[in-house]
């Protein structure tokens, strides 16, 4: 597609439930990147893809967290048990090989634990 | 953990002056960059330095970099109510393409 695409653009989940966020790269891009920001903080890291690469978890907050990416395209975070603290956007990026080029943003998620 | 730190946390300016915002970081980098962020969703890359660099223009934008401080700036030129937005710096450091993301400057260009 002409961007990176996120859904939902908004999520609001009952505490202790389980949610999936999806982000679908630039086609033909072969890093993709999520990002979690709290209200008014920077950006935290929470997992890379490169291509075939294993994938960078180092900053995963807890094992509630995990990600996978199908085909070397399409990217699922999910979150087990989810807690207020998880709530967040997140982010998702894909830049075009990974080599310190610029990347492209979603328009994110917002996650709302209530 | 925090690499670049943006200063200052906050700067509001007149329409037609110059923004000046500064970035500092910790460890040795491949390449700094600078992005913009409106209304706390996406963020937009605005243009990249690389380490071997000390100074690169964009359109009203001016980024100098000085490894030996481990500083960079962003120079935004005869500002627009527009330019108002969070302003971020981030670096990719030795051996590793993620990104390490400050917590950002949020300009205020007033009409």
């Amino acid at each position: 597609g002409a961007g990176v695409s996120q859904s939902p653009s908004n999520k609001v989940t009952e505490k202790g439930k389980d949610v999936e966020l999806r982000c679908d790269p630039i086609s033909g891009h072969t890093a993709l990147y999520w990002y979690r920001q709290s209200l008014g903080q920077g950006l935290e890291f929470l997992i890379y893809f490169q291509g075939n690469s294993a994938p960078d978890k180092s900053g995963l907050p807890s094992d509630r967290f995990s990600a996978e990416r199908t085909g070397g395209s399409v990217s699922t975070l999910t979150i087990q048990r989810t807690q207020q603290e998880d709530s967040a956007v997140y982010l998702c990026a894909s830049s075009l090989d990974g080599t310190g080029t610029g990347y492209t943003f979603g328009s994110g998620t917002r996650l709302t634990v209530v | 953990s925090q690499q670049g730190e943006e200063d200052p946390q906050a700067l509001s300016i007149q329409e037609g002056e110059n923004a000046t915002m500064n970035c500092s970081y910790k460890t040795s980098i491949n390449n700094l960059q600078w992005y913009r962020q409106n209304s706390g969703r996406g963020l937009v890359h605005l243009i990249l330095i690389r380490s071997n660099e000390r100074e690169k223009h964009s359109g009203r934008l001016r980024v100098t970099l000085d490894t030996s401080k481990k500083s960079s700036s962003l120079l935004i030129t005869a500002s627009r109510a527009a330019d108002t937005a969070s302003y971020f710096c981030a670096t990719a450091q030795g051996g590793s393409e993620k990104l390490v993301f400050g917590k950002g400057t949020k300009l205020t260009v007033n009409p």
